[in-house]
C-alpha cells in the first residue's frame, strides 16, 4: 500500500525566506506524485504535479519540487515566501494506470506560516 | 468554466439522523471523487464515481455510500451518524485518468451533535 509522510507538521518562516517543505512516499509500485495547497475555509488547490520526465517540477505561485527517486521523495520549495503563502501543503500520490482509477493518498499535511 | 461546487456548504445534524450531501463537477468531467477531511484523520479517501459506476472505495463502513447520476454530478450519503462523522467532505472532479488533476471544490462542513 501507498503512504505519505510529511516531515514537518509546522514550518514558521520570515517573509522573503527560502522554504522547504519535505515528503516521503513509500510505494511497491510507479506513482504520481502531487503537491497541493489549502488556504483556510477552501478546497485544495493543485501546486504542481510530477507524472514522468524531468524530475525538477515548476508549478504556480513560484513553487517548485525535486522527485528523487532513490529517497522516494518529493520536497516543495520556493526561494522567497509571501505572506500570502501562509496555508496548509499536502503532498499525495495516486496510482498508475488501474483502470484508469483515481484515489489520491495524502500525507498529513504541513502549516507554513509566514511572519512579517 | 464553472468550477466544483458542493451544496450545502455548512450542515448541522443530530447522532442517529441521515445526511446526503451533492457535487456538481466541472462541465465535461466524468469522475467524481470523494474525500473526508478532519483534524485527526487528515484526508482520507471515501470513493470514486466514473460513468455512473463507483470505480474505487477506501476503508470506510458501509454508512457511507455515494452514487453519481448520467449528468455526472455525485451524491453521497451517511447513514446512522455518528459524533466521528464531523468533517469537512471534499469532493473532486477530474477527466478521468491517474495522470489527470483532480479538482475540488470548497467543500460541507458537516458537525455531527
Amino acid at each position: 500500500a501507498q503512504s505519505v509522510t510529511q516531515l514537518d507538521s509546522q514550518v514558521p518562516v520570515f517573509e522573503e525566506a527560502p522554504v522547504e517543505l519535505r515528503c516521503n512516499y513509500s510505494s511497491s509500485v510507479s506513482v504520481y506524485l502531487f503537491w497541493y495547497v489549502q488556504y483556510p475555509n477552501q478546497g485544495l488547490q493543485l501546486l504542481l504535479k510530477y507524472l514522468s520526465g524531468s524530475t525538477l517540477v515548476k508549478g504556480i505561485n513560484g513553487f517548485e519540487a525535486e522527485f528523487n527517486k532513490s529517497q522516494t521523495s518529493f520536497h516543495l520549495r520556493k526561494p522567497s515566501v509571501h505572506i500570502s503563502d501562509t496555508a496548509e501543503y499536502f503532498c499525495a500520490v495516486t496510482l498508475l494506470g488501474i483502470q484508469g482509477a483515481q484515489k489520491l493518498v495524502f500525507g498529513q499535511g504541513t502549516r507554513l506560516t509566514i511572519n512579517p | 468554466k464553472a468550477g466544483v461546487t458542493q451544496t450545502p456548504r455548512y450542515l448541522i445534524k443530530t447522532r442517529g439522523q441521515q445526511v446526503t450531501l451533492s457535487c456538481s463537477p466541472i462541465s465535461g468531467h466524468r469522475s467524481v471523487s470523494w474525500y473526508q477531511q478532519t483534524p485527526g484523520q487528515g484526508l482520507q479517501f471515501l470513493f470514486e464515481y466514473f460513468s455512473e459506476t463507483q470505480r474505487n472505495k477506501g476503508n470506510f463502513p458501509g454508512r457511507f455510500s455515494g452514487r453519481q447520476f448520467s449528468n455526472s454530478r455525485s451524491e453521497m450519503n451517511v447513514s446512522t451518524l455518528e459524533l466521528g462523522d464531523s468533517a469537512l467532505y471534499l469532493c473532486a472532479s477530474s477527466l478521468g485518468t491517474s495522470v489527470h488533476e483532480q479538482y475540488f471544490g470548497p467543500g460541507t462542513r458537516l458537525t455531527v451533535t
